[in-house]
């Protein structure tokens, strides 16, 4: 098993231009996250999605769109991006069993100039 | 809400002394917790959770965590430090009724050859 997958590993934008994250798990997890990891912010979740289909604001959504049309893609968009938006972002699974723990991605660095 | 606080931005510790990570929550209902670490430029390592039974509970890379309910404490503890243990530490509780997750901001820990 990959495990959770995000494509790609790195990636500078200019303000403006629009880019989209890919995340991937084949583990048949049901809930997919999204975060963003800031220094000294911890980790604070952007979208999730608790099953194919289906999609919810975190908190802090603001300048990002998702979609989950697939179990196992949980796709996280940047329609204009702002250099606020230059973060570390993961992606996270879980299983929805009763485990409760999430199985994290290795991260894609975004840095927009 | 449900939240974390980890009160110290690093840890500091010789290798070979005991190693602590502070963890404090605060929840509706019982708490679900949880423990993950953070290797320079990678994703989150499960490490080990609380959800019910014994309030010590061990984990991987010879970690364990003691949950005290009165305290409303969930700290992390290894008896002997490695240089390896060198990582960035997040403690996490279950929001309730669902499956989403709130992360502390995160302890620094550098163990000292």
């Amino acid at each position: 098993n990959a495990g959770v997958t995000q494509t790609p590993k790195f990636r500078v934008l200019k303000t403006g231009q629009s880019m989209t994250l890919l995340c991937a798990q084949d583990m048949n997890h049901e809930y997919m996250y999204w975060y963003r990891q800031d220094p000294g912010m911890g980790l604070r979740l952007i979208h999730y999605s608790v099953g194919e289909g289906t999609t919810a604001k975190g908190e802090v959504p603001d300048g990002y769109n998702v979609s989950r049309l697939k179990k196992q893609n949980f796709l996280l968009g940047l329609e204009s991006a702002a250099p606020s938006q230059t973060s570390v972002y993961f992606c996270a699974s879980t299983g929805g069993d009763g485990n409760y723990e999430q199985y994290f991605g290795p991260g894609t660095r975004l840095t927009v100039t | 809400a449900q939240s974390v606080a980890q009160p110290e931005d690093q840890v500091n510790v010789a290798e070979g002394n005991p190693l602590t990570v502070k963890c404090t929550y605060s929840v509706s209902g019982n708490p679900y917790l949880f423990w993950y670490v953070q290797y320079p430029n990678r994703g989150l390592q499960f490490l080990l959770k609380y959800i019910t039974g014994d309030n010590l509970v061990k984990g991987s890379y010879g970690f364990e965590a003691e949950f005290n309910k009165s305290q409303t404490s969930f700290h992390l503890k290894k008896p002997s430090a490695l240089v390896s243990d060198s990582a960035l530490y997040f403690c996490a509780v279950r929001h309730y009724g669902n499956n989403r997750l709130a992360f502390g901001k995160g302890n620094q820990v550098v163990v000292i050859p």
